[in-house]
């Protein structure tokens, strides 16, 4: 067990909806992160919170935003989706940026 | 970040040290090597890193060079449990407090065989 809890486990939903998921850190962590694992695109970055401000950003969609709140858990909102949405989305912790990061078991996206 | 190369498959049986490679030949001086594994479809479990100097912890043993281009990671009693793909990341140790994102390849799948 990580520490690090994301939910829901597993989400259904059709196109064009919009979706939230939720990621709360290790007791202590104050940067989260979150990923996008896809069959075709592998473990992409998507995007780095350090004690609620936004730090960097990856390969991440207009249509995706996120935010991480005063008690520093964070959630990660997809909307307009589409089929190629489905992935695994993880989310991770740190203490800060320099320190190993550490994987929730993360959240199974389908698009119907 | 620097790239890494590692191969794509490997096996090992078990209770066998099982000793996975991986260079990084262009690898900066502030540069860490990185050691995740992932089981599944489970997320990424971290396992390890280094800067220049060998370490080992509970999980793993990892082996730098000294011109820091590869590295290797030993698990010394592999079991079934250890079946998974193993990710070398190389990550600066400092982006100035923005952007310390792993970059992950294809990694390696270990099969610990019976």
């Amino acid at each position: 067990d990580s520490g690090v809890t994301q939910t829901p486990k597993h989400l259904i939903t059709a196109t064009g909806q919009r979706v939230t998921l939720r990621c709360s850190p290790r007791s202590g962590d104050l940067s989260v992160y979150w990923y996008q694992q896809s069959l075709d695109q592998g473990l992409q970055f998507l995007i780095q919170y350090y004690n609620g401000e936004e730090r960097a950003k990856g390969n991440i969609l207009e249509r995706f935003s996120a935010q991480q709140f005063p008690d520093l858990h964070s959630e990660l909102n997809l909307s307009s989706l589409e089929l190629g949405d489905s992935a695994l989305y993880f989310c991770a912790s740190s203490v800060d940026g320099s320190q190993p990061q550490h994987f929730g078991d993360g959240t199974r996206l389908s698009i119907l | 970040d620097a790239k890494t190369t590692q191969p794509t498959s490997m096996d090992c049986a078990e209770g066998r040290a099982a000793n996975l490679p991986c260079n990084h030949s262009t690898i900066s001086g502030n540069e860490y090597v990185y050691w995740y594994r992932q089981i599944h479809s489970q997320g990424p479990q971290y396992i390890i890193h280094g800067l220049k100097n060998n370490e080992t912890n509970e999980m793993a043993s990892l082996i730098i060079t000294e011109d820091r281009k590869s590295s290797t990671l030993i698990l010394p009693h592999a079991t079934l449990r250890d079946t998974a793909v193993y990710y070398c990341i190389v990550r600066a140790s400092n982006s100035g407090g923005s952007n310390y994102k792993l970059t992950f390849g294809k990694g390696t799948l270990l099969t610990v065989n019976p």
